[in-house]
């Protein structure tokens, strides 16, 4: 059963545009969610981070929203660079272990 | 400054063999976790050390997987009698916090191949 869930595979996007990321989680106890950014053959690398008690967070080109009710938050890149071709992973603390719980990741292609 | 490292970067192993995998933290970083990501997935946690101790193994996949971290620093994930579903990429990750809430900072990970 998993407790953060990345539905978008992929995400194909053209140069300048945003690209928008999305998470959704099932466990109403997560208070803190991260994301991370991981290049081929790399470890992966935080990006962003959100506490409950947001709903938004701001980094430069990245917005972390989280929506409390629905359980979801989503990642934006504005503009988006060709640099920013990754997978991008969302994740929480806690699921019933000490470690991080992951989505399964969201293959982000920026097209020129 | 030096990030998280881990050896060897791969790992080819025959089917029954046994495999020993090292990461080295962040200096003075208290927490450490090692990580399993097959093939299309996100990473799953396996273990977590609070320095020397081994607070949380709830997500070693059996007991052929052991961790260590004796002097609270570097760290060995011992996989024995390798099987193909072993086959995957384990992520090192530390932390300066004594919990694994916040950021953690991963290592390259080493991909093992078992045969």
């Amino acid at each position: 059963d998993q407790q953060v869930k990345q539905n978008s595979p992929s995400l194909s996007v053209q140069e300048g545009r945003i690209s928008i990321l999305n998470c959704d989680y099932t466990n109403s106890m997560f208070d803190y969610f991260l994301w991370y950014k991981k290049y081929p053959a790399e470890g992966p690398t935080f990006l962003i981070s959100i506490s409950s008690i947001k709903d938004k967070n701001e980094d430069g080109r990245f917005t972390v929203f989280l929506n409390k009710s629905a359980k979801h938050l989503s990642l934006h890149i504005v503009p988006s660079q060709p640099g920013d071709s990754a997978v991008y992973f969302c994740a929480a603390p806690g699921g019933g272990a000490d470690g991080l719980t992951f989505g399964k990741g969201t293959h982000l292609i920026i097209q020129p | 400054g030096a990030g998280v490292s881990q050896s060897p970067r791969y790992k080819v192993a025959k089917r029954g063999q046994d495999v020993a995998l090292r990461c080295d933290p962040i200096s003075g970083h208290v927490s450490l976790f090692w990580y399993q990501q097959a093939l299309g997935q996100g990473p799953e946690f396996l273990t977590y050390f609070q320095n020397e101790a081994q607070l949380d193994k709830s997500g070693l996949p059996s007991d052929r997987f052991f961790a260590e971290r004796p002097e609270g620093s570097v760290s060995t994930l011992k996989i024995q009698r390798t099987q193909q579903e072993d086959s995957a990429v384990y992520l090192c990750a530390s932390s300066l916090a004594p919990s694994g809430a916040y950021e953690q900072y991963f290592g390259p990970g080493t991909r093992l191949t078992v045969t």
